[in-house]
C-alpha cells in the first residue's frame, strides 16, 4: 500500500520561507508530486520530482530524496495568497495517493 | 481550452435519494479519476476509468456507489440511497495517460450535502 505523512499545519509570515515535508511509504515509487488547494477550490498541480534533487519553479521548489523516502516543498517570499492546503502525492499505475495535506497560514 | 468540467457544483439531497455527479475530462484526455474529500481531510482515491472500462475501483465503497465513463458523454459517479456520511466534495480529474509523471488535472469539484 501507500502512505504519506506531512504536517497538518504550518504558519509563517509574509516574505518568509517555509518548508513543508513529506515522507512516504510505497510499494512502488515513480515520483512525488505536490498540489495546492485553496479553500473551496480545485487542487492544482505545482511540481513533480522523478529523480533526486531540487526542482525550481519560480518561488516554489520541490526536493526529493528517494533513499530517504522524503521530499519537501519550499515556498519562498511568501505572499498572503499562498495561504492554502498543500498535498504531496505519489502516482502509481494511473491513480495518485495523496497525503492528508498541510494547511499553510501566511500572516502579515 | 476548457479544463475538467464538473457539474453540478453544489448538490443537496435528502437521505435515501440518489446523487449523480458528472465529469467531462480535458480535451484529449482519456483517463478519468474520481476522488472524495471530506472536510479537513485529504483526497481519497475512489475509481479510475477509461472509456467504457473501469480500471481500478479499489477506493469505491462496495455498495451504493458506481461509476461509468461511456463511449459518448461524461463520466458519471452515482451514489444511491445517500446517507449523511456521503456529504463531501467529489473531485474528478483527468490525464492523457498513465505514464509516471503525467500530471492529473482536477475539476472544481461537486459539493454534495445530504440533509
Amino acid at each position: 500500500g501507500q502512505s504519506l505523512e506531512q504536517p497538518s499545519e504550518v504558519t509563517a509570515v509574509e516574505g518568509a520561507i517555509v518548508q513543508i515535508n513529506c515522507t512516504y511509504q510505497t510499494s512502488g515509487f515513480y515520483g512525488l508530486s505536490w498540489y495546492q488547494q485553496h479553500d473551496g477550490g480545485a487542487p492544482t498541480f505545482l511540481s513533480y520530482n522523478a529523480l533526486d534533487g531540487l526542482e525550481e519553479t519560480g518561488r516554489f521548489s520541490s526536493f526529493l530524496s528517494r533513499s530517504d523516502s522524503y521530499g519537501y516543498l519550499l515556498l519562498q517570499e511568501l505572499q498572503m495568497k499562498d495561504s492554502a492546503s498543500y498535498f504531496c502525492a505519489v502516482p502509481n499505475a494511473g491513480k495518485s495517493t495523496f497525503g492528508d495535506g498541510t494547511t499553510l497560514t501566511v500572516k502579515p | 481550452n476548457a479544463g475538467v468540467m464538473q457539474n453540478p457544483r453544489h448538490l443537496v439531497r435528502r437521505r435515501g435519494q440518489e446523487a449523480r455527479l458528472r465529469c467531462s475530462p480535458m480535451k484529449g484526455h482519456s483517463h478519468v479519476y474520481w476522488y472524495r474529500q471530506l472536510p479537513e481531510e485529504g483526497l481519497k482515491f475512489m475509481v479510475y476509468l477509461q472509456k467504457e472500462n473501469i480500471i481500478d475501483e479499489s477506493g469505491m465503497p462496495k455498495e451504493r456507489f458506481s461509476a461509468e465513463f461511456p463511449k459518448e458523454g461524461p463520466s458519471i459517479l452515482r451514489i444511491q440511497q445517500v446517507v449523511r456520511g456521503d456529504s463531501a466534495a467529489y473531485f474528478c480529474a483527468s490525464s492523457p495517460g498513465t505514464e509516471a509523471g503525467n500530471t492529473i488535472y482536477f475539476g472544481e469539484g461537486s459539493w454534495l450535502t445530504v440533509v
